[in-house]
């Protein structure tokens, strides 16, 4: 099964709410780093958290990161139609293996 | 414009005949690695190279070939397509093995 692990799988809200995803992992990590897919195309990067580090902010998107735990989360606070897409954790693993799950589907409505 | 480029973006091929699908990097990354992306299953990495002349099988290598004779170029073989290689393939590349990728804008094979 996959390193990374998203949940939910799909998630629906409305304009102004915050949106949170969560990703669980097996093995020990490098970093942990979320993409953006707009449909059909090539991945967008957002933000990287490093194994020893546990929140990290990047304008309206927080991030934090429970070694102990395996597990990372993705929040973006007031978000817009334009936030609709799909995001996916990736591990990146200490040999150069980088893992991706199998995403979040957010829809955001106006 | 930094940016990652990938040929073709959409074939539609038959099941045994080679093909390349070729992919090119400006930002002279090292790392450079090919993915699938399936329904369901999310990103699956096929190769990587973390530089000219390594390569490293990832998750799901069967079936597929890389070289990395160039830093610019990782090119993706597919010596005999099968139909369970219909997919959206994605190349990215990065500084090296640890930081954020660069994707390009995917190429969607159809083996039929």
């Amino acid at each position: 099964s996959q390193q990374g692990e998203e949940d939910p799988q799909a998630l629906s809200i409305q304009e102004g709410e915050n949106a949170t995803m969560n990703c669980s992992y097996k093995t020990s990590i490098n970093n942990l780093q979320w993409y953006r897919q707009n449909s059909g195309r090539g991945l967008v990067h957002l933000i990287l958290i490093r194994s020893n580090e546990r929140e990290k902010h990047s304008g309206r998107l927080r991030v934090t990161l429970d070694t102990s735990k395996k597990s990372s989360s993705l929040l973006i606070t007031a978000s817009r139609a334009a936030d609709t897409a799909s995001y996916f954790c990736a591990t990146a693993l200490y040999g150069g293996q980088l893992t991706f799950g199998s995403g979040t589907q957010l829809t955001v409505l106006p | 414009e930094a940016q990652v480029t990938q040929n073709p973006r959409y074939l539609i091929t038959v099941t045994g005949k080679k093909l390349t699908v070729t992919c090119s990097q400006n930002m002279n990354h090292e790392y450079m690695s090919w993915y699938r992306q399936d329904p369901g299953l999310g990103l699956r990495q096929i190769y990587y190279s973390m530089n000219v002349e390594v390569t490293d099988k990832g998750d799901v290598p069967e079936g597929y070939k890389v070289s990395r004779k160039e830093k610019r170029n990782f090119p993706l073989i597919l010596e005999s397509p099968s139909p369970n290689q219909t997919s959206l393939y994605f190349c990215a590349s990065s500084l090296d093995r640890h930081q954020p990728q660069h994707f390009g804008d995917g190429t969607r094979l159809s083996i039929l």
